[in-house]
C-alpha cells in the first residue's frame, strides 16, 4: 500500500495552455475522486469515478475539464484553455467499494498549479 | 444537500491546552463525519471517522470527538497541544449514499509554545 499519488506535484503555466494531471490510486481501491482547494478554503468535490464509470460530476466542472479513468486504475484530469481562476490545488482520493457506504477516503499530496 | 460549518478560521491555544475545535452540520439524513488534518504543501491525512455505533470515536494522534446528533455536531478535542498539532483541520460530511464528501472552510491550529 503506497498511498495515493499524484504527478506533477506542482504545474505553473500560462493562461490559455492545456494542463493534464496524473492520480494512481491506492491499488485495489474501485473508486476515485477528484476534489479542488483554492487558497484559504476546503476541498470542493469535482467529479468521482467507479472503475472506469464516471458517476458523478459537480457543476465546478465546466466544459474545460475532463477527466478519465479509462482501465479502472489511474485517472487523468486536463484543463482546456486554462484561465487564472483554475489556480488552485488539485487532490485526488480513492476508497474501497468493500467499505459499504463508509466512504472512507485517502487523499493524495495534491497538484498545485499556477496559471500565470 | 449536505453542509458543514466550522466555528474559528483561526485557534490559538497553548502547549499543553486543551484543543476544541467546533464542527456543525447540516444533513436531512443520518450522516458520516470526518475530521481530516493538513499540513502545509501537503494532502488531507484522516484523523477520526463517525459511521454508525458509538458516538464517541478516537482517532490518530490523541484526537477526538463526539457525535451528538441533539446538536448537529462533531466537535474535535484533545487533552493537551502539541506542537507538531498545528496545521488545518477540516471537518466533512457525507449522507444519504453520496460518495462526495462536503468540507468546511477549516481551522487553523496555532500552538504557542
Amino acid at each position: 500500500d503506497t498511498g495515493v499519488s499524484q504527478d506533477p506535484r506542482h504545474k505553473i503555466t500560462k493562461r490559455g495552455q492545456n494542463v493534464t494531471f496524473r492520480c494512481d490510486p491506492i491499488s485495489e481501491h474501485n473508486r476515485l475522486y477528484w476534489y479542488r482547494q483554492t487558497l484559504g478554503q476546503g476541498p470542493e468535490f469535482l467529479t468521482y469515478f467507479q472503475n472506469e464509470a464516471q458517476l458523478e460530476k459537480s457543476r465546478l466542472l465546466s466544459d474545460r475539464f475532463s477527466a478519465e479513468r479509462p482501465k479502472g486504475s489511474f485517472s487523468t484530469l486536463e484543463i482546456q484553455r486554462t484561465e487564472q481562476g483554475d489556480s488552485a490545488m488539485y487532490l485526488c482520493a480513492s476508497s474501497s467499494a468493500g467499505q459499504g457506504r463508509k466512504n472512507i477516503q485517502y487523499f493524495g499530496a495534491g497538484t498545485r498549479l499556477s496559471v500565470l | 444537500a449536505q453542509s458543514v460549518t466550522q466555528l474559528g478560521s483561526h485557534v490559538s491555544v497553548s502547549e499543553g491546552a486543551l484543543v476544541l475545535l467546533r464542527c456543525n452540520y447540516s444533513s436531512s439524513v443520518p450522516p458520516y463525519l470526518f475530521w481530516y488534518v493538513q499540513y502545509p504543501n501537503q494532502g488531507l491525512q484522516l484523523l477520526l471517522k463517525y459511521t454508525t455505533g458509538a458516538t464517541l470515536v478516537k482517532g490518530i494522534n490523541g484526537f477526538e470527538a463526539e457525535f451528538k446528533k441533539s446538536e448537529t455536531s462533531f466537535h474535535l478535542t484533545k487533552p493537551s497541544a502539541h506542537m507538531s498539532d498545528a496545521a488545518e483541520y477540516f471537518c466533512a460530511v457525507s449522507a444519504g449514499g453520496r460518495r462526495a464528501l462536503t468540507f468546511g472552510s477549516g481551522t487553523r491550529l496555532q500552538v504557542q509554545p
